[in-house]
């Protein structure tokens, strides 16, 4: 099975721009979780999505908002960006709740 | 009470060796304890993960000791090898909050040949 992808690997943005990254889970995985990683904070759940349903949400502003298609492939937005917004963003799929979760590659955004 | 506090930050361990990293959690509704294994420009993979029921889970050279009373979990590493050297995330869920992972800070092992 492929694993799961990411688009895109890099990405810069300005100040005040928006940005939308995509993540195609393991085929036949219906949920899609994304994380923010960033040296000083680490590894941060950004929320969850099962059958295009947001299942669980993280501590972040509204400005990251997220969605998942029926095909189970997700996108996650981040409106009006900021500096520290500069992270790794990852994407896990999973079966289901409790499933081991596999990760991406991740898309590097550096905001400039 | 969400957090999972790893230590220690860094290690640098003999080719041979065996590498040691803590993890200690306050919420006792976690119910799974996965560990991934970073590498630079790569997403975390699983390296082996264990539920509360058992105390030790061997899977080649990495074994997970679980303490439950403690609220302690960790992993070793035996015959540690150069191709070991990355980053080591302990993480926690619980299935109320659904495939949410709460991660430790992680560990940068360095294993010298």
């Amino acid at each position: 099975k492929a694993g799961v992808t990411q688009t895109p690997r890099y990405l810069i943005k300005t100040r005040g721009q928006q940005v939308t990254l995509s993540c195609s889970p393991i085929s036949g995985h219906r949920s899609v979780s994304w994380y923010q990683q960033t040296p000083g904070q680490g590894l941060q759940f950004l929320f969850e999505y099962f059958s295009e349903t947001q299942r669980n949400k993280g501590n972040f502003p509204g400005r990251f908002s997220g969605r998942q298609f029926s095909n189970s492939r997700s996108e996650m937005n981040v409106s009006t960006l900021e500096l520290g917004d500069s992270a790794l963003y990852l994407c896990a799929s999973s079966t289901n709740r409790g499933d081991t979760q596999y990760f991406g590659p991740g898309t590097r955004l550096t905001v400039l | 009470q969400q957090q999972v506090k790893q230590s220690p930050q860094s290690l640098i361990v003999q080719k041979g060796g065996i590498s040691i990293i803590n993890c200690a959690y306050e919420n006792t509704a976690f119910d799974y304890f996965p560990w991934y294994q970073q590498f630079p420009g790569k997403g975390p993979a699983l390296l082996i993960a264990i539920r509360p029921d058992v105390s030790e889970k061997k899977e080649g050279r990495f074994t997970i000791s679980f303490n439950k009373s403690a609220k302690q979990f960790s992993l070793h590493i035996m015959d540690s090898q150069p191709g070991d050297s990355a980053t080591y995330f302990c993480a926690a869920s619980t299935m109320e909050y659904g495939n949410k992972l709460v991660f430790g800070a992680g560990t940068i092992l360095r294993v010298k040949s």
